[in-house]
C-alpha cells in the first residue's frame, strides 16, 4: 500500500544554517499530491507545502520542496533556519484527483529543533 | 485562519467505558474525518464523512467506532467500549471540498485506564 518515510526523527540545527528535511514515498498512483505540514507546540498541524507537478519547486513562507517522481521524493528545504522554525514537520501523500476521497497518508513526523 | 477545534484536549477513561470526542470543524466545511496518532507513531486515518455518511474508513475505524454530525452540531467520534489499544491522539480535520486543504484541529488525547 501507499506509504511516506521521513528517515530523521530529530533534526537540531544551529540558527542560519540551511535546513533540509528527508521525504520519499511509495504510491500506486502516477499524479499522488506530497504536502508538508508543520505543527508548531500546542498548535494544530497546518499546511505548509502542497504539490503534485514533478520537478517543480513549490514554495512558501521561506521553504521550498521539489517533487521528483523519478526518486520519489518530496525534500523540505530552508536556506536558513529560524529559531521559530522548531516544530515537527509531517510529510504526507495523497492519491490523484478521482482516487478515494481525501485520505491524507502521514509519514512518521521530524522534529526541528534550531538552537541559537 | 479557519479552525477546527476538538474538545476535550485530554480524556482518561476506564477501560470498557463508553467515549465520546468532539469536534468543531470549519463552519462551511462539507467533508470531515478522523485520524488517529498512537504515541511514537504516525498519524492514520480513520474514517471520513460527508453528506451524513461515512464516505470511506480503514481497518482501524473498528466495529466499536461511530461517527455522526447531528442537525450540523459537532462531529463526534465515539468508543463503545473502549479498550487499552485505543489510547491515542484524535485528530479531528475537515474540508470544503473532496480534494481541497484539510484543516486540522490540536487533538484530544485519550487515555484507556
Amino acid at each position: 500500500g501507499d506509504s511516506v518515510t521521513q528517515t530523521e526523527g530529530l533534526v537540531t540545527l544551529t540558527e542560519g544554517l540551511p535546513v533540509m528535511l528527508n521525504c520519499t514515498y511509495q504510491t500506486i498512483y502516477s499524479n499522488p499530491f506530497l504536502f508538508w505540514y508543520v505543527q508548531h507546540l500546542n498548535e494544530s498541524p497546518r499546511l505548509l507545502l502542497k504539490s503534485f507537478t514533478d520537478n517543480k519547486r513549490t514554495e512558501h513562507q521561506g521553504f521550498h520542496a521539489t517533487l521528483h517522481k523519478s526518486s520519489s521524493s518530496f525534500h523540505l528545504q530552508k536556506s536558513s533556519a529560524q529559531l521559530s522554525d522548531s516544530a515537527l514537520y509531517y510529510c504526507a501523500l495523497r492519491g490523484e484527483e478521482g482516487s478515494s476521497g481525501n485520505k491524507l497518508i502521514f509519514g512518521i513526523g521530524t522534529l526541528l529543533s534550531v538552537k541559537p | 485562519g479557519p479552525k477546527v477545534l476538538q474538545i476535550p484536549s485530554h480524556q482518561i477513561i476506564d477501560m470498557g467505558q463508553m467515549v465520546t470526542l468532539n469536534c468543531d470543524p470549519v463552519s462551511n466545511h462539507l467533508y470531515f474525518y478522523w485520524y488517529k496518532q498512537i504515541l511514537g507513531q504516525q498519524m492514520e486515518f480513520l474514517v471520513n464523512f460527508y453528506n451524513g455518511k461515512v464516505m470511506e474508513k480503514s481497518k482501524l475505524f473498528k466495529d466499536q467506532f461511530s461517527v455522526e454530525r447531528p442537525d450540523g452540531s459537532y462531529f463526534t467520534l465515539k468508543i463503545q467500549p473502549t479498550a487499552l489499544e485505543d489510547s491515542a491522539v484524535y485528530f479531528c480535520a475537515s474540508s470544503l471540498a473532496r480534494n481541497t486543504e484539510v484543516f486540522f484541529g490540536k487533538g484530544t488525547r485519550l487515555t484507556v485506564v
